[in-house]
């Protein structure tokens, strides 16, 4: 078993729809991260968070450490969200999941 | 605004040839990670140094995997002989602080090994 488990693995949505990814992890952590990949393969940073919430635009990122659970929401997605977003943990190394490939239709 | 950067972006090399890719990290950071990332999968760290010395590279295939940043600053990721299975993105990322671990990734180098 993974230690950092996504799901969905592949999601597609219309343009609008409110997105939630989840990432459930079993390890213990210093902080957990939301990145975003585009298809070219980059790969950006979304956010860092160890505790609580965080906001940035139309994206929104929980964790609670208690159940070792964070979602990642993504409020009126639009086609330009469409990448693969992957959850990492991170304490002495950095833990990657799978990732969500998630694909908004206009 | 500063970025990692990688080159090439993109390799297409026969099995048993050598490959070589090359990263530099935003200035200043101390800690390069070199990961690999399958497709559909998540990447997995290779190597990662601090300055010039290797921190960790409990995963990197030393028979045929070898990564040197002799100066604390760019670095060198290199596989001879590439196999098939070696066909991936090459990810490179830099922080300036491995214990808080924000990561800056480059764009990778996707490597094909037919």
């Amino acid at each position: 078993k993974n230690e950092v488990e996504q799901s969905p693995q592949n999601l597609t949505a219309q343009e609008g729809e409110f997105i939630t990814i989840n990432c459930s992890y079993s390890v213990g952590i210093s902080a957990l991260h939301w990145l975003q990949q585009h298809p070219g393969g980059g790969i950006v940073s979304l956010f860092m968070l160890s505790s609580g919430k965080k906001k940035h635009g139309r994206l929104i990122a929980t964790i609670n450490i208690q159940e070792k659970h964070s979602s990642l929401h993504i409020t009126a997605s639009h086609p330009r969200d469409s990448a693969v977003y992957i959850c990492a943990v991170s304490n002495n190394d950095m833990r990657f999941g799978a990732g969500t490939r998630l694909t908004v239709k206009p | 605004e500063a970025e990692v950067a990688q080159s090439p972006r993109y390799k297409i090399t026969e099995k048993s040839q050598a490959v070589a890719f090359w990263c530099d990290p935003i200035s200043g950071h101390a800690t390069l990670y070199w990961y690999r990332q399958i497709l559909g999968q998540g990447p997995e760290l290779l190597v990662q140094f601090q300055d010039e010395s290797v921190v960790d590279d409990s995963q990197l295939p030393k028979d045929r995997f070898s990564a040197e940043r002799l100066k604390g600053v760019d670095s060198t990721l290199k596989i001879q002989p590439a196999e098939l299975g070696d066909s991936a993105m090459y990810l490179c990322a830099s922080s300036s602080d491995p214990y808080i671990n924000t990561q800056y990734f480059g764009p990778g180098t996707r490597l094909t090994v037919l």
